[in-house]
């Protein structure tokens, strides 16, 4: 079975740092890019970017481009989604979500983690 | 950016009712259209891609139309599982986009 399992929730304090993770596995996780959606409360979808673990080749929404970094682990088949400085504004819930990929082509998200829910409070 | 906007943003329905949702997109996406359904505290689940294929598994009730700018999904008779949110989201171009949800309520 496919699945995409997601790290924990969080809560965190502005200014902090934080990497939250997406753990691939039934498939070959180096053969598919990994996609990052922002769901903040009461908000839809945000598509935040793509990261494709064969070569950790990246594409960021303008959005969220400075703002976050996508990295991955394929040893692990683990991809990451990582703040350096957080802000109240991050407090959201935080989808992965694996894309279609016909050679290194992207597609629509066929399966997605349940998803992290970050909260940043003083 | 396209941007992708649903109508309804909510909408309440009985089971058994036929529902018809509705998702345009700022400029022409050629059918690179995906439907996803979401409960609360679970994954989003991939329906309808390509505008009008069904993901397998998902229930023949679902079906999607639509060209160029305007897609719709459909729901035939409505099943006490099927109330939920709904996403649309183009993939022509990257960034790609989602519309804000369609709640759909029990009426």
């Amino acid at each position: 079975e496919v699945q995409l399992v997601q790290s924990g929730a969080e809560v965190k304090k502005p200014g902090e740092s934080l990497k939250i993770s997406c753990k691939g596995s039934g498939y070959r996780f180096t053969s598919y890019w990994i996609g990052w959606v922002r769901q903040m409360p009461g908000k839809g979808l945000e598509w935040m970017g793509i990261i494709y673990p064969g070569d950790s080749d990246t594409r960021y929404s303008p959005s969220f481009q400075g703002q976050v970094t996508f990295s991955a682990d394929r040893s692990i088949s683990t991809a990451y989604l990582q703040w350096s400085s957080l802000k109240a504004s991050d407090t959201a819930m935080y989808f992965c979500a694996r894309l279609l990929t016909i050679a290194t082509d992207y597609y629509y998200m066929d399966v997605w983690g349940k998803g992290t829910t970050v909260t940043v409070s003083s | 950016d396209i941007q992708m906007t649903q109508s309804p943003s909510s909408l309440s329905a009985s089971v058994g009712d036929r529902v018809t949702l509705t998702c345009r997109a700022s400029q022409g996406i050629a059918n690179s259209l995906a439907w996803y359904q979401h409960k609360p505290g679970k994954a989003p689940k991939l329906l309808l891609y390509t505008a009008s294929r069904l993901e397998s598994g998902v229930p023949s009730r679902f079906s999607g139309s639509g060209s160029g700018t305007d897609y719709t999904l459909t729901i035939s008779s409505l099943q006490p599982e099927d109330f939920a949110t709904y996403h649309c989201q183009q993939y022509f171009t990257t960034p790609q986009t989602f519309g804000q949800g369609t709640k759909l309520e029990i009426k």
